[in-house]
Protein backbone atom coordinates (compact mmCIF):
# COMPACT_ATOMS: atom_id res chain seq x y z
CA UNK A 1 0.00 0.00 0.00
CA UNK A 2 1.12 3.38 -0.79
CA UNK A 3 2.69 5.98 2.27
CA UNK A 4 0.09 8.27 1.82
CA UNK A 5 -3.28 7.88 -0.30
CA UNK A 6 -5.28 10.00 -1.82
CA UNK A 7 -9.26 9.37 -3.14
CA UNK A 8 -10.23 9.76 -5.93
CA UNK A 9 -7.78 9.32 -8.45
CA UNK A 10 -10.06 11.18 -10.80
CA UNK A 11 -13.34 13.17 -10.34
CA UNK A 12 -15.44 15.50 -12.84
CA UNK A 13 -17.82 17.59 -11.25
CA UNK A 14 -19.93 20.14 -11.87
CA UNK A 15 -20.00 23.89 -11.05
CA UNK A 16 -21.33 25.10 -7.91
CA UNK A 17 -20.87 21.25 -6.53
CA UNK A 18 -19.16 20.89 -2.85
CA UNK A 19 -16.51 18.00 -3.11
CA UNK A 20 -14.49 16.60 -0.65
CA UNK A 21 -10.99 14.71 -1.41
CA UNK A 22 -9.21 12.68 1.22
CA UNK A 23 -5.80 11.69 2.08
CA UNK A 24 -4.75 9.41 4.35
CA UNK A 25 -0.90 8.35 5.49
CA UNK A 26 0.52 5.33 7.12
CA UNK A 27 3.80 7.25 7.70
CA UNK A 28 3.02 8.37 11.21
CA UNK A 29 3.88 12.05 10.40
CA UNK A 30 2.67 14.97 12.20
CA UNK A 31 2.29 17.62 9.36
CA UNK A 32 -0.37 17.18 6.54
CA UNK A 33 -0.38 19.75 3.15
CA UNK A 34 -2.68 20.13 0.23
CA UNK A 35 -0.95 21.81 -2.82
CA UNK A 36 -2.55 22.09 -6.24
CA UNK A 37 -0.63 22.09 -9.53
CA UNK A 38 -1.28 24.08 -12.79
CA UNK A 39 0.50 23.86 -16.05
CA UNK A 40 3.23 26.89 -15.61
CA UNK A 41 2.77 27.61 -12.04
CA UNK A 42 4.26 24.87 -10.46
CA UNK A 43 2.72 23.59 -6.76
CA UNK A 44 0.98 26.04 -4.91
CA UNK A 45 0.11 25.74 -0.80
CA UNK A 46 -3.60 25.57 -0.02
CA UNK A 47 -3.55 24.65 3.46
CA UNK A 48 -1.48 22.65 5.99
CA UNK A 49 -1.66 21.18 9.56
CA UNK A 50 0.89 20.58 11.75
CA UNK A 51 -0.93 18.37 14.10
CA UNK A 52 -4.47 17.52 14.66
CA UNK A 53 -5.82 20.67 16.30
CA UNK A 54 -3.82 23.01 14.15
CA UNK A 55 -4.72 24.01 10.86
CA UNK A 56 -3.52 26.81 8.90
CA UNK A 57 -3.96 29.09 5.46
CA UNK A 58 -1.24 28.46 2.73
CA UNK A 59 -0.87 31.15 -0.37
CA UNK A 60 -4.69 30.37 -1.93
CA UNK A 61 -6.85 29.02 0.48
CA UNK A 62 -10.23 31.25 -1.01
CA UNK A 63 -12.79 28.91 -2.28
CA UNK A 64 -11.29 25.82 -0.20
CA UNK A 65 -11.56 23.86 3.39
CA UNK A 66 -9.77 21.30 5.17
CA UNK A 67 -10.32 19.13 8.02
CA UNK A 68 -7.48 16.84 10.70
CA UNK A 69 -10.11 14.21 11.40
CA UNK A 70 -7.10 12.35 12.65
CA UNK A 71 -3.49 12.65 12.49
CA UNK A 72 -2.95 9.81 9.61
CA UNK A 73 -6.27 12.02 7.33
CA UNK A 74 -6.37 15.26 5.98
CA UNK A 75 -9.06 16.05 3.52
CA UNK A 76 -9.92 19.16 1.37
CA UNK A 77 -13.35 20.40 0.70
CA UNK A 78 -14.03 23.13 -2.28
CA UNK A 79 -17.85 24.71 -0.89
CA UNK A 80 -18.80 25.55 -3.89
CA UNK A 81 -16.89 24.02 -7.22
CA UNK A 82 -16.05 26.33 -10.15
CA UNK A 83 -14.20 26.13 -13.51
CA UNK A 84 -10.69 27.78 -12.52
CA UNK A 85 -10.33 25.06 -9.43
CA UNK A 86 -9.87 22.36 -12.16
CA UNK A 87 -6.16 21.64 -11.40
CA UNK A 88 -3.78 18.23 -9.83
CA UNK A 89 -4.36 18.23 -6.14
CA UNK A 90 -1.54 16.55 -4.26
CA UNK A 91 -1.50 16.15 -0.52
CA UNK A 92 1.84 15.89 0.96
CA UNK A 93 3.39 14.71 4.54
CA UNK A 94 6.82 15.58 6.31
CA UNK A 95 8.05 14.67 9.56
CA UNK A 96 7.78 17.51 12.69
CA UNK A 97 11.66 16.65 13.51
CA UNK A 98 12.70 16.19 10.04
CA UNK A 99 11.29 17.97 7.37
CA UNK A 100 14.51 19.91 6.43
CA UNK A 101 16.38 16.58 6.37
CA UNK A 102 13.76 14.30 4.60
CA UNK A 103 11.54 16.48 2.53
CA UNK A 104 7.82 15.75 1.83
CA UNK A 105 6.26 12.47 0.94
CA UNK A 106 3.52 13.04 -1.78
CA UNK A 107 0.41 11.50 -2.78
CA UNK A 108 -0.20 10.36 -6.02
CA UNK A 109 -2.85 13.10 -6.96
CA UNK A 110 -6.24 13.73 -7.69
CA UNK A 111 -6.97 15.10 -10.76
CA UNK A 112 -10.20 17.52 -10.61
CA UNK A 113 -12.01 18.80 -13.57
CA UNK A 114 -15.06 21.17 -12.96
CA UNK A 115 -17.35 21.77 -15.57
CA UNK B 1 8.24 34.30 3.20
CA UNK B 2 10.80 32.30 0.96
CA UNK B 3 10.89 32.20 -3.52
CA UNK B 4 12.12 30.47 -6.14
CA UNK B 5 12.72 31.08 -9.29
CA UNK B 6 13.29 28.08 -12.32
CA UNK B 7 15.08 29.98 -15.20
CA UNK B 8 13.58 28.07 -17.95
CA UNK B 9 10.13 26.33 -18.47
CA UNK B 10 11.30 24.14 -21.03
CA UNK B 11 14.22 22.23 -21.94
CA UNK B 12 14.97 20.08 -24.92
CA UNK B 13 18.16 17.30 -25.33
CA UNK B 14 19.13 15.18 -27.60
CA UNK B 15 20.17 11.71 -25.62
CA UNK B 16 23.79 11.71 -24.36
CA UNK B 17 23.76 15.72 -23.59
CA UNK B 18 24.33 17.46 -20.31
CA UNK B 19 22.30 18.98 -18.41
CA UNK B 20 21.89 21.80 -15.90
CA UNK B 21 18.42 23.33 -15.06
CA UNK B 22 18.34 26.71 -12.61
CA UNK B 23 17.43 27.24 -9.60
CA UNK B 24 17.73 30.80 -7.48
CA UNK B 25 15.95 31.33 -3.99
CA UNK B 26 14.99 34.48 -2.30
CA UNK B 27 15.50 34.31 1.35
CA UNK B 28 17.45 35.86 4.37
CA UNK B 29 18.04 33.01 6.36
CA UNK B 30 19.24 29.46 6.28
CA UNK B 31 17.41 27.23 4.20
CA UNK B 32 16.44 23.66 2.86
CA UNK B 33 17.03 22.71 -0.62
CA UNK B 34 15.39 20.10 -2.65
CA UNK B 35 14.75 18.98 -5.87
CA UNK B 36 11.94 17.01 -7.12
CA UNK B 37 11.28 15.27 -10.22
CA UNK B 38 7.79 14.18 -12.20
CA UNK B 39 7.48 11.27 -13.89
CA UNK B 40 4.61 11.71 -16.45
CA UNK B 41 1.48 10.75 -15.49
CA UNK B 42 2.88 10.68 -11.60
CA UNK B 43 3.48 12.14 -8.63
CA UNK B 44 6.25 13.94 -7.24
CA UNK B 45 9.44 12.01 -6.03
CA UNK B 46 12.58 13.56 -4.07
CA UNK B 47 15.37 13.88 -6.36
CA UNK B 48 17.96 15.18 -4.06
CA UNK B 49 18.08 17.72 -0.97
CA UNK B 50 20.95 19.99 0.95
CA UNK B 51 20.16 21.01 4.18
CA UNK B 52 23.82 21.37 5.56
CA UNK B 53 27.70 20.23 5.03
CA UNK B 54 28.59 19.60 1.79
CA UNK B 55 27.55 21.89 -0.49
CA UNK B 56 27.57 19.44 -3.44
CA UNK B 57 25.34 16.94 -3.10
CA UNK B 58 24.38 13.69 -5.45
CA UNK B 59 21.02 11.95 -5.99
CA UNK B 60 19.29 9.24 -7.56
CA UNK B 61 19.99 8.12 -11.37
CA UNK B 62 22.85 10.36 -11.85
CA UNK B 63 21.50 13.67 -10.60
CA UNK B 64 23.71 16.02 -8.38
CA UNK B 65 23.22 19.95 -7.28
CA UNK B 66 25.24 22.64 -5.84
CA UNK B 67 24.58 24.94 -3.18
CA UNK B 68 26.31 28.38 -4.05
CA UNK B 69 25.40 30.46 -0.72
CA UNK B 70 26.69 33.44 -2.17
CA UNK B 71 24.81 33.31 -5.50
CA UNK B 72 21.47 32.22 -3.70
CA UNK B 73 21.17 29.07 -6.31
CA UNK B 74 20.86 25.05 -6.51
CA UNK B 75 21.31 24.48 -9.15
CA UNK B 76 20.54 20.43 -11.08
CA UNK B 77 23.44 18.87 -13.48
CA UNK B 78 23.35 15.65 -14.92
CA UNK B 79 26.63 14.96 -17.33
CA UNK B 80 24.60 12.61 -19.58
CA UNK B 81 20.64 12.62 -19.84
CA UNK B 82 18.67 9.54 -21.51
CA UNK B 83 15.27 9.58 -22.75
CA UNK B 84 13.92 8.38 -19.24
CA UNK B 85 14.93 11.76 -17.68
CA UNK B 86 11.92 13.02 -19.27
CA UNK B 87 10.12 14.70 -16.67
CA UNK B 88 9.47 17.79 -15.11
CA UNK B 89 11.99 19.38 -12.37
CA UNK B 90 10.94 21.19 -9.56
CA UNK B 91 12.83 23.36 -7.47
CA UNK B 92 11.76 23.99 -3.79
CA UNK B 93 13.04 25.41 -0.55
CA UNK B 94 11.70 25.92 2.73
CA UNK B 95 13.22 27.86 6.04
CA UNK B 96 15.45 26.20 8.23
CA UNK B 97 13.04 27.17 11.28
CA UNK B 98 10.79 23.94 12.10
CA UNK B 99 7.61 25.81 10.82
CA UNK B 100 8.31 26.47 7.72
CA UNK B 101 6.37 25.24 4.69
CA UNK B 102 7.93 24.07 1.21
CA UNK B 103 7.96 26.85 -1.52
CA UNK B 104 8.06 25.18 -5.32
CA UNK B 105 9.34 26.77 -8.15
CA UNK B 106 7.22 26.62 -10.93
CA UNK B 107 9.25 23.46 -12.54
CA UNK B 108 11.06 23.21 -16.06
CA UNK B 109 9.64 20.53 -18.33
CA UNK B 110 12.76 18.71 -19.67
CA UNK B 111 12.48 16.40 -23.31
CA UNK B 112 15.16 14.45 -23.96
CA UNK B 113 14.88 13.24 -27.57
CA UNK B 114 16.13 9.95 -28.45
Amino acid sequence: DADVTQTPRNRITKTGKRIMLECSQTKGHDRMYWYRQDPGLGLRLIYYSFDVKDINKGEISDGYSVSRQAQAKFSLSLESAIPNQTALYFCATSDATRTGSYGYTFGSGTRLTVV
Amino acid sequence: AQSVSQHNHHVILSEAASLELGCNYSYGGTVNLFWYVQYPGQHLQLLLKYFSGDPLVKGIKGFEAEFIKSKFSFNLRKPSVQWSDTAEYFCAVNANSGYSTLTFGKGTMLLVSP
